[in-house]
């Protein structure tokens, strides 16, 4: 069975770092992409960025470019989101998934991690 | 960046009903158009990839359709595990944004 466990939920302040990570197992966690979702409160679903855990490349969608950076250990099967400096507006759940296929659809998530930032 | 625009934002329906939901990209997409289905505090599910395709698990009832910048959700007859917030995609063009969901509630 295909599984991606995230880590679990965050309290930060504000300026604060954070890495939360997003274990695959059950696939060859090499052979596809790793996607990060952002989801603020009783807001909808944002493409953060995507990384591939073979060669680490990644793309990063504008609005998060230069304020995310993500991540992977493939000897760990594992993918990772981090902030270098929080603010309160990164406050949200955070979603791993996996792309598949060429249609580039995600196909199994994490249950998400909640960050909380607040001083 | 391309936007996603889905129409209704919210819907009100009765168990049964069949009920179409639109999706519109602002820039032609071909079929790489995806739909996912989530519940409140719960992590979105994959239901139609490519447009057309549904993703095995999904129930019959779910269909897609549509190419270029135009495409709908169909659900046949709804039940109440249909109840949800429904979420198009496009994987067409990075970055893969998604349209700003439609909230499906029980009449």
């Amino acid at each position: 069975e295909v599984q991606l466990v995230q880590s679990g939920a965050e309290v930060k302040k504000p300026g604060e770092s954070l890495r939360i990570s997003c274990t695959g197992s059950g696939y060859s966690f090499t052979s596809y992409w790793i996607t990060w979702v952002r989801q603020m409160p009783g807001k909808g679903l944002e493409w953060m960025g995507r990384i591939d855990p073979s060669d680490s490349y990644t793309n990063y969608s504008p609005s998060f470019q230069g304020h995310v950076t993500i991540s992977a250990d493939k000897s760990f099967s594992t993918a990772y989101l981090q902030w270098s400096s929080l603010k309160a507006s990164d406050t949200a759940m955070y979603y791993c998934a996996r792309r598949v296929g060429s249609s580039s659809a995600l196909d199994s998530w994490g249950l998400g991690t909640l960050v909380t930032v607040s001083s | 960046d391309i936007q996603m625009t889905q129409s209704p934002s919210s819907l009100s329906a009765f168990v049964g009903d069949r009920v179409t939901i639109t999706c519109r990209a602002s820039q032609s997409i071909s079929s790489y158009l995806n739909w996912y289905q989530q519940k409140p505090g719960k992590a979105p599910n994959l239901l139609i990839y490519a447009a057309s395709s549904l993703q095995s698990g999904v129930p019959s009832r779910f269909s897609g359709s549509g190419s270029g910048t135009d495409f709908t959700l169909t659900i046949s007859s709804l039940q109440p595990d249909d109840f949800a917030t429904y979420y198009c995609q496009q994987s067409y063009s990075t970055p893969y944004t998604f349209g700003q969901g439609t909230k499906l509630e029980i009449k």
